[in-house]
């Protein structure tokens, strides 16, 4: 069965800092990958998605992701947090019927 | 540019009450799916819908849940009797054949009292 970790519950980062999230899938075959954001009150939006080809994968709002086959990893990144990137963040494998699986969520909070 | 929408956007209902919340997907998708979020947790897949029948159902989609597909636009999800746990944010989402790409709504809030 097809799994998603997020090990990061919460993280703080100051405005203009870098940012990685972090996240690991667990899936028999060849993935497919997505981080999704949610703002407050909000619904997901897709912010980037990997299917195959080239493993640095670009985003809206200028994140970027990279994936790892040998770490089963596909951690989002971004050069310089804003503070209107605060949100949470979801990183998903689809798998049979297209069927979603979602990480538990990180909560990102931007500090000025 | 198109998108997902869903009605209402929050619904408050009384226990053991019926509750049927709607969803337009985008026109050209062919797959339809529905997902919760209980307060504080992850987001939880239901059921997907593909030619007018359920693809794919989890164990928390029982028998008092129920999708349609009314018209050939509307996209619904039916809880019969609510229980306070079925409190949650449902997002419905829609995608094309042959992509892996979901689009979701903004979700529908249900409070059960």
């Amino acid at each position: 069965a097809q799994s998603v970790t997020q090990p990061d519950i919460h993280i703080t980062v100051s405005e203009g800092a870098s940012l990685e999230l972090r996240c690991n899938y667990s899936y028999g075959a060849t993935p497919y990958l997505f981080w999704y954001v949610q703002s407050p009150g909000q619904g997901l939006q897709l912010l980037l998605k990997y299917f195959s080809g080239d493993t640095l994968v670009q985003g809206i709002k200028g994140f970027e992701a990279e994936f790892k086959r040998s770490q089963s990893s596909f951690n989002l990144r971004k050069p310089s947090v804003h503070w209107s990137d605060a949100a949470e963040y979801f990183c998903a494998v689809v798998g049979g019927y297209q069927k979603v699986t979602f990480g538990i969520g990180t909560k990102l909070q931007v500090i000025p | 540019e198109p998108e997902v929408t869903q009605t209402p956007s929050h619904q408050v209902t009384q226990m053991g009450q019926e509750v049927i919340l709607r969803c337009v997907p985008i026109s050209n998708h062919l797959y339809f799916y529905w997902y919760r979020q209980i307060l504080g947790q992850k987001v939880e897949f239901l059921v997907s819908f593909y030619n007018n029948e359920i693809s794919e159902k989890s164990e928390i989609f029982d028998d008092q849940f129920s999708v349609e597909r009314p018209d050939g636009s509307n996209f619904t999800l039916k809880i019969r009797s609510t229980k306070l746990e079925d409190s949650a944010m449902y997002f419905c989402a829609s995608g094309t054949l042959g992509s892996a790409t979901q689009y979701f709504g903004p979700g529908t809030r249900l409070t059960v009292l």
